[in-house]
């Protein structure tokens, strides 16, 4: 299947800094990519929906100031988590779309954890 | 309900077969999906079937879809140790831009 690469897969920051979270699709482009948290034992939460060229579409409750999201080209699109808090801190996955096949295809995810 | 819905966990022995139910919500969807997490890790699709069939069969994998009572069921055959995970199904939600909606995840142990 398709591959989609997260970066990096684990990052520990203080408490009211910055983090950027990468996500590439690696073989084919995507217009659009998803951006999920997940909390422990729990389902993926969709968070915004990243489009090539225009700005984000963020689900209700998703505060879009705190959570940037960017999709600068059809391989890449980043989250940054803005002034981190640790009520932050979560595994975070980001897919990508075939459009092709209309098939979404899951990077490794990234664990946050904020002190 | 709003939610998909699945049941929060089930335990076979090796070479049993395993029977993951789902219990979706929106009837127009027109894909449904499977998907599998393995601990620490993102999600791998296992496969998907589209609304207009009523079984798929993918080697050891059998998805039956029933659109009258939306639900969902994956069976896996002669489940094996390294099937233990998350199972997560999911359907297409939406019309005109569409997203992904996952059920609650269903966890699989299977003990030799």
């Amino acid at each position: 299947g398709a591959v989609v690469s997260q970066h990096p897969s684990r990052v520990i920051c203080k408490s009211g800094t910055s983090v950027k979270i990468e996500c590439r699709s690696l073989d084919f482009q995507a217009t659009t990519m998803f951006w999920y948290r997940q909390f422990p034992k729990k389902s993926l939460m969709l968070m915004a929906t990243s489009n090539e060229g225009s700005k984000a579409t963020y689900e209700q409750g998703v505060e879009k100031d705190k959570f940037l999201i960017n999709h600068a080209s059809l391989t890449l699109s980043t989250l940054t988590v803005t002034s981190a808090h640790p009520e932050d801190s979560s595994f975070y996955i980001c897919s990508a779309r075939d459009p092709y096949t209309d098939t979404q295809y899951f990077g490794p995810g990234t664990r946050l954890t904020v002190l | 309900g709003e939610d998909v819905e699945q049941s929060l966990f089930l335990s076979v022995r090796e070479g049993d077969s395993s029977v993951i139910n789902c219990t979706y919500t929106d009837s127009s969807s027109t894909y449904l999906y499977w998907y599998k997490q393995e601990p620490g890790a993102g999600l791998q699709l296992l496969t998907y079937i589209f609304s207009n069939m009523d079984m798929k069969q993918d080697q050891r994998l059998t998805v039956l879809l029933n659109k009258k009572d939306k639900h969902l069921s994956l069976r896996i055959a002669d489940t094996q140790t390294g099937d233990s995970a998350i199972y997560f199904c999911a359907e297409i939600k939406g019309t005109g831009f569409q997203k992904l909606v996952f059920g609650t995840g269903t966890r699989l142990l299977v003990s030799p």
